[in-house]
């Protein structure tokens, strides 16, 4: 079973911030926090990943919060192209030992 | 570079038949993987290659489920004979393992539909 919880779904408007949550409270200290999305008709793509200070790429951004308990997807400036379902994953970082667990992710719909 | 190809894109048989998947990974990844994604859920890891040995084929129902990865590049699963409960998008992703196990890079999958 996955070991994050994420809501079912939000909308964005086109051009704001979306700010995608995700529950991870059982983490271990091993464990990094991996963010995929998989827009519609498509294999999923990594995003992002991080073990508990914030990172950001030309995708977006991760907050990972002190206690790692919880996290924040963040895509500054939100386009259509960006709605897909956006999968939060817990594993350890290093070889195949927990491999992708996808759980039922956030589908996020970008609004014109 | 070229992404990960899969055919056929779409498949439709009935059940009790059986069907073959192929996939062709990125050149020079040494890590395969077969996923089931059934409609509104995320995908499930089926089996995994490291070349052509099996890393982890705890998830593959082995008595209808079968895949290969001969010469440790190309791989085929196969279903025989399929159920109604199989229809879901199979997809295939590949890596380089080790340090970057985690990035994962998927085909585009192949949908099959079981009547």
């Amino acid at each position: 079973d996955a070991k994050t919880t994420q809501p079912p779904s939000m909308d964005c408007a086109e051009g704001r911030a979306a700010n995608l949550p995700c529950n991870h409270s059982t983490i271990s200290g091993n464990e990094y926090v991996y963010w995929y999305r998989q827009i519609h008709s498509q294999g999923p793509q990594y995003i992002i990943h991080g073990l508990k200070n914030n990172e950001t790429n030309e995708m977006a951004s991760l907050i990972i919060t002190e206690d790692r308990k919880s996290s924040t997807l963040i895509l500054p400036h939100a386009t259509l192209r960006d709605t897909a379902v956006y999968y939060c994953i817990v594993r350890p970082k290093r070889g195949s030992q927990g491999n992708l667990i996808f759980g039922k992710g956030i589908k996020l719909s970008v609004k014109p | 570079e070229a992404g990960v190809a899969q055919s056929p894109r779409y498949k439709i048989i009935e059940k009790r038949q059986s069907v073959a998947f192929w996939c062709n990974p990125i050149s020079g990844h040494a890590t395969l993987y077969w996923y089931q994604q059934i409609l509104g859920q995320g995908p499930k890891l089926l089996i995994q290659f490291q070349n052509n040995g099996v890393v982890d084929d705890s998830q593959l129902p082995k008595d209808r489920f079968s895949a290969e990865r001969l010469k440790g590049v190309d791989s085929t699963l196969k279903i025989q004979p399929a159920k109604l409960e199989d229809s879901a998008v199979y997809l295939c992703a590949s890596n380089t393992g080790g340090t970057r196990s985690y990035e994962q890079y998927f085909g585009p999958g192949t949908r099959l539909t079981v009547t």
